[in-house]
Order: C-alpha cells, then structure tokens, then sequence
C-alpha cells in the first residue's frame, strides 16, 4: 500500500527566505506526483504536476523535483512572501492501478511566512 | 470559469439525518472523486467515478452513496448522518486517467450533532 509522508507538519520562516518542503513516498512505480496548496477553509489548489517520465517542474518562484528511485519529491519556494502561507500538500498517482486513478495524499506542511 | 461547484458550502445535521451533497463540473471530466478531510488529516478517499454510469468504493465508503446519472454531476448521498461524519468534503474531478491534473472544488463542510 502507498504511503506519503510529509515533513515537516509545520514550518514557519521570515519573508525573503528560500525553502523547501519534502515528500517521500514508500511505492516508487507512480504514474505522477502533484503539489497542491491550500488555504483556510478553501479546497485544493494545483500548483505543479509532474510525470514520472520528469525530474523536475517550474511555475514562477517554485520549483518541484522528482526522484522516483529514491521515492523523494521536494518543493522549493524562492524569496517567500507572507502570502505563501498556506498547507501544501503533495499526492501521487500510484503504481499500475487503473481504476480511477486514485491519488494517496500526504497530510500536508503548513507553512507561515513572517512580514 | 466554474470548474467544480460544490452545494453546500455548509450544513449542520443531527443524528439520523439523510442529505445529498451536491458536485457539478463544467469541464467534461470523465473521472470524479469524492475525499473527506478531518483536521491534521490528509484526504481519504470515499468513491469515484471513471464515467456516467460507473461508480466504485474508495478507502472509506461506509455510511455514503453515489449515482454518476451524467458526466457533469456526481452528488454524495449520506443516508443516516453520525457524528463520525463530520468533515469536510472535497469533490474533484480530472480529465484524463493517468496524467491529468487534479482540479478540486471548495469544500463542504458537514457537522453532524
């Protein structure tokens, strides 16, 4: 069975800072693996997708690698803002599973960033 | 741009209630997903549908039911609410099977008392 660790649970760092939050997954055969973010009392933003065919995807001031082997993913965010603050989590697309497509989620690291 | 809607957006039940909670997509999504989030809790997922017509059980499917009557709408039916219920649920939905993206909507959130 597929599991997704996120660490750390929380994570707080002034403005400017650069970062990074970390996901393993114990089943290294995914299909994909998608950052998301969300806010309080609000659903589930996509912020990257990446293929288990790609080492790496970028959108603006945030960077997410791939190490399928090692069954790692981090999400790098450059020059922090106040505004980032929010739970990012990841989820990956497990192994050769057909049926639905299923993702399993990590449970998130919420994240403050100090003005 | 709607994406996925979700009605309601809150509701408070007392034991033994029965509601729907509703899900539409404008996006022509084959496959939709209904997850539950309890605090400090990742997402676990209760049923999904790869097509109209076509349902099936997630990791947490007791106490719930689904109907996919069209691609657009796939409404969440508890039929006898217990306080174990109370969460919030997602609905989402994905174009294509392996490497489509994830788009979810807002969350209802349910209190059961």
């Amino acid at each position: 069975k597929q599991e997704v660790t996120q660490i750390p649970a929380a994570l707080s760092v002034p403005e400017g800072e650069n970062l990074v939050l970390n996901c393993s997954f114990t089943d290294s055969a995914i299909y994909n693996l998608q950052w998301f973010r969300q806010d309080p009392g609000k659903g589930l933003t996509s912020l990257l997708l990446i293929q288990s065919s790609q080492r790496e995807q970028t959108s603006g001031r945030l960077n997410a690698s791939l190490d399928k082997s090692s069954g790692r993913s981090t999400l790098y965010i450059a020059a922090s803002q106040p505004g980032d603050s929010a739970t990012y989590l990841c989820a990956v697309r497990p192994g050769e599973e057909t049926s639905g497509s299923r993702l399993t989620f990590g449970e998130g690291t919420q994240l403050t960033v100090n003005p | 741009n709607a994406g996925v809607t979700q009605t309601p957006k809150f509701r408070i039940l007392k034991i033994g209630q029965s509601m729907t909670l509703q899900c539409t997509q404008d996006m022509n999504h084959n496959y939709m997903y209904w997850y539950r989030q309890d605090p400090g809790m990742g997402l676990k997922l209760i049923y999904y549908s790869v097509g109209a017509g076509i349902t099936d059980k997630g990791e947490v499917p007791n106490g719930y039911n689904v109907s996919r009557s069209t691609t657009e709408d796939f409404p969440l039916r508890l039929e006898l609410a217990a306080p174990s219920q109370t969460s919030v649920y997602f609905c989402a939905s994905r174009k294509q099977a392996n490497t489509g993206e994830l788009f979810f909507g807002e969350g209802s959130r349910l209190t059961v008392l």
